[in-house]
């Protein structure tokens, strides 16, 4: 069953603690990223990967980290200086490097709540 | 500043009304567009993409055309079950990220 996974779906977090979203695909694309959804604004791009142990900021990195070790994973860790870390994260793969001409596969998204 | 601009931001249909949205933009350098629909509590769904002015893709009930300023994405007799937020996305050769719009919630009631 081909596809790309998040998980949890939703995510708890305490203030001065970091957590770790997952993202699983088995697509055999190359790139990966990770965006940002918030009510009434488009999605913003946190960090991207085109190949293994290689990934780039995006508009809004600050606060958050990526790791690339293995090309079917791309975890992305909120960190306690994320301030506002209330959202909709959603991860996207693509086939190709190089372009952003290459359609972005969307998983399901996970839901991070500050308690 | 490149700018992606979706409008309505929400629309209300009766089944059967036909009906377009707007996704207009100030880029440099436009190389294509990516038409999703996004259920609630899901991710994106890839509907189309249009690289040149003048071009149409259909599916379904939807059709996605593009000008050299705007895309419209036309929904034809919607159903309930089009019901969804409707984004589009520019890209441009020169630079790896695309630029989203905010996106139009469409309802579509039976």
């Amino acid at each position: 069953d081909g596809g790309i996974t998040q998980s949890p779906k939703y995510l708890f977090r305490k203030e001065g603690q970091n957590v770790t979203l997952s993202c699983e695909q088995n697509l055999n694309h190359d790139a990966m990223y990770w965006y940002r959804q918030d009510p009434g604004q488009g999605l913003r791009l946190i960090y991207y990967s085109q190949i293994v142990n290689d990934f780039q900021k995006g508009d809004i990195a600050e606060g958050y980290s990526v790791s690339r070790e293995k090309k079917e994973s791309f975890p992305l860790t909120v960190t306690s200086a994320q301030k506002n870390p209330t959202a909709f994260y959603l991860c996207a793969t693509s086939r190709y490097r190089g372009t952003s001409r290459e359609t972005q596969y969307f998983g399901p998204g996970t839901r991070l709540l500050v308690l | 500043e490149d700018q992606v601009t979706q409008s309505p931001e929400a629309l209300r249909l009766q089944e059967g009304e036909s009906s377009s949205l707007n996704c207009s933009y100030t880029v440099s350098g436009l190389r294509g567009l990516f038409w999703y629909r996004q259920d609630p509590g899901k991710g994106p769904e890839f509907l189309f993409t249009l690289y040149s002015a003048g071009e149409e893709k259909e599916k379904e009930r939807l059709k996605a055309t593009l000008t050299k300023k705007e895309s419209f994405l036309h929904i034809t007799a919607p159903k309930p079950e089009d019901s969804a937020t409707y984004l589009c996305a520019v890209f441009m050769d020169s630079n790896y990220q695309l630029i989203w719009g905010a996106g139009t919630k469409l309802i579509i009631k039976p």
